[in-house]
């Protein structure tokens, strides 16, 4: 069974500071992982998705990176500001045999302080 | 506009009382999900589908039930037997082909309270 975990649980940061998210994962047979964000009582947002076959995406200010082997993900924010603050959740999916089912970490609370 | 709705956003249930969640889309997406998210915690799958007239237990489905009569809908019924049902709940689809398969999109949830 898949299970996501996430470092640190929290962030607290100045603004302009270039930062980084971890997530692990135990089952490295994963065609893709997906970077999410959420604001406070709403739904998630998808930031990035990286293929297996990738082993960085970017998106703007956002850089996501895969290591399939070692089961670690990150996700790189540069230059943060005040408006990224909010929860990054990663999610595995189970396996290549467990279809399109997502496991989730329980993400970071990112707090960037201007 | 193409995208997630689900409601309502708010819903209070009674003790014993069935309330059903309602998830639609209309971006065409074979599969779709059901999330129960906790205080400071992830998302724990609760029920998927990935096909019209199909549909699979997720991690916690005890207490819950589901149907998947329409590709565009996916409702929810919380029922009397899960006993503790305060939580946040987000409902999700994913295109399963071609090159952009498997990301989830999401609405932006129904919250549910216990009276």
């Amino acid at each position: 069974k898949q299970e996501v975990t996430q470092i640190p649980a929290a962030l607290s940061v100045p603004e302009g500071e270039n930062l980084v998210l971890n997530c692990s994962f135990t089952d490295s047979a994963i065609y893709n992982l997906q970077w999410f964000r959420q604001d406070p009582g709403k739904g998630l947002t998808s930031l990035l998705l990286i293929q297996s076959s990738q082993r960085e995406q970017t998106s703007g200010r956002l850089n996501a990176s895969l290591d399939k082997s070692s089961g670690r993900s990150t996700l790189y924010i540069a230059a943060s500001q005040p408006g990224d603050s909010a929860t990054y959740l990663c999610a595995a999916p189970g396996g290549e045999t467990s279809g399109s089912r997502l496991t989730f970490g329980e993400g970071t609370q990112l707090t960037v302080n201007p | 506009d193409g995208g997630i709705t689900q409601s309502p956003k708010y819903l209070f249930r009674k003790e014993g009382q069935n309330v059903t969640l309602s998830c639609e889309q209309n971006l065409n997406h074979d599969a779709m999900y059901w999330y129960r998210q906790d205080p400071g915690q992830g998302l724990r799958l609760i029920y998927y589908s990935q096909i019209v007239n199909d549909f699979q237990k997720g991690d916690i489905a005890e207490g819950y039930s589901v149907s998947r009569e329409k590709k565009e809908s996916f409702p929810l019924t919380v029922t009397s037997a899960q006993k503790n049902p305060t939580a946040f709940y987000l409902c999700a689809s994913s295109n399963n082909r071609g090159r952009v398969k498997n990301i989830q999109y999401f609405g932006a949830g129904t919250r549910l309270s216990v009276l």
